[in-house]
């Protein structure tokens, strides 16, 4: 049981390259999120899915894009990416989104640290 | 403007020792708050969670509490321990499905 598990662990881009980080859990959730983490700043929610076939935008979703492959697998691609981006990334789960009154334990896989030149 | 503030923003204390751990927040409507510890390198794991009618709640050696009135959420450590040395992040729930993060303390317990 590995939990969540995210790919690459680390990756350098040039400005203008793409890319796509991986994130499968087999923990049978169905929500999932990318979250970024920058120095001196909490976590920030980029998208998320609440179920298979869904994603939705987060607080900072400009440019990147998700896709929700399948129950287990979610990933986050940067289409050109730019030195605002350096940062680390990390993919999450849930049995399903929060509710007003119910909340769901979120888990967070190790995270993919990104540079950007 | 929804914020979790953390205090200290680093903490540096001898083994065996204990601390305590500060998160104010402004956020609001409030649904619950958690505490996560995120070892150096690895993703956060959660250490409690605690909703506006709980006021304290224990894991361990860590003991949350929450005042809802004055928006005030603490953690204590209580006897320390080298693999305590981490950053610990206080996460507010406001709302539908909004996590608001704290930018958390960093601890470093020394022998």
């Amino acid at each position: 049981n590995a939990g969540v598990t995210q790919t690459p662990k680390f990756q350098v881009l040039k400005t203008g390259q793409s890319m796509t980080l991986q994130c499968a859990q087999d923990m049978n959730h169905n929500s999932m999120y990318w979250y970024r983490q920058d120095p001196g700043m909490g976590l920030r929610l980029i998208y998320y899915s609440a179920s298979e076939g869904t994603t939705d935008k987060g607080e900072v979703p400009n440019g990147y894009n998700v896709s929700r492959l399948n129950k287990r697998e979610f990933s986050l691609r940067l289409e050109s990416a730019a030195p605002s981006q350096t940062s680390v990334y990390f993919c999450a789960s849930s049995e399903a989104l929060e509710g007003a009154r119910v909340y769901y334990e979120q888990y967070f896989g190790p995270g993919t640290r990104l540079t950007v030149t | 403007k929804n914020q979790v503030e953390q205090s200290p923003q680093s903490l540096i204390i001898l083994e065996g020792k204990n601390c305590t751990l500060q998160c104010n927040y402004t956020v609001s409507p409030f649904s619950n708050l958690r505490w996560y510890k995120q070892d150096t390198g690895r993703g956060p794991v959660s250490l409690t969670i605690m909703t506006f009618s709980e006021n304290t709640k224990s894991n361990g050696r860590y003991t949350a509490t929450l005042d809802a009135d004055t928006k005030q959420s603490s953690l204590h450590i209580t006897a320390s321990q080298l693999s305590d040395s981490a950053s610990y992040i206080c996460v507010v729930t406001g709302g539908y499905n909004k996590l608001i993060f704290g930018a958390g303390t960093r601890l470093a317990v020394h022998p």
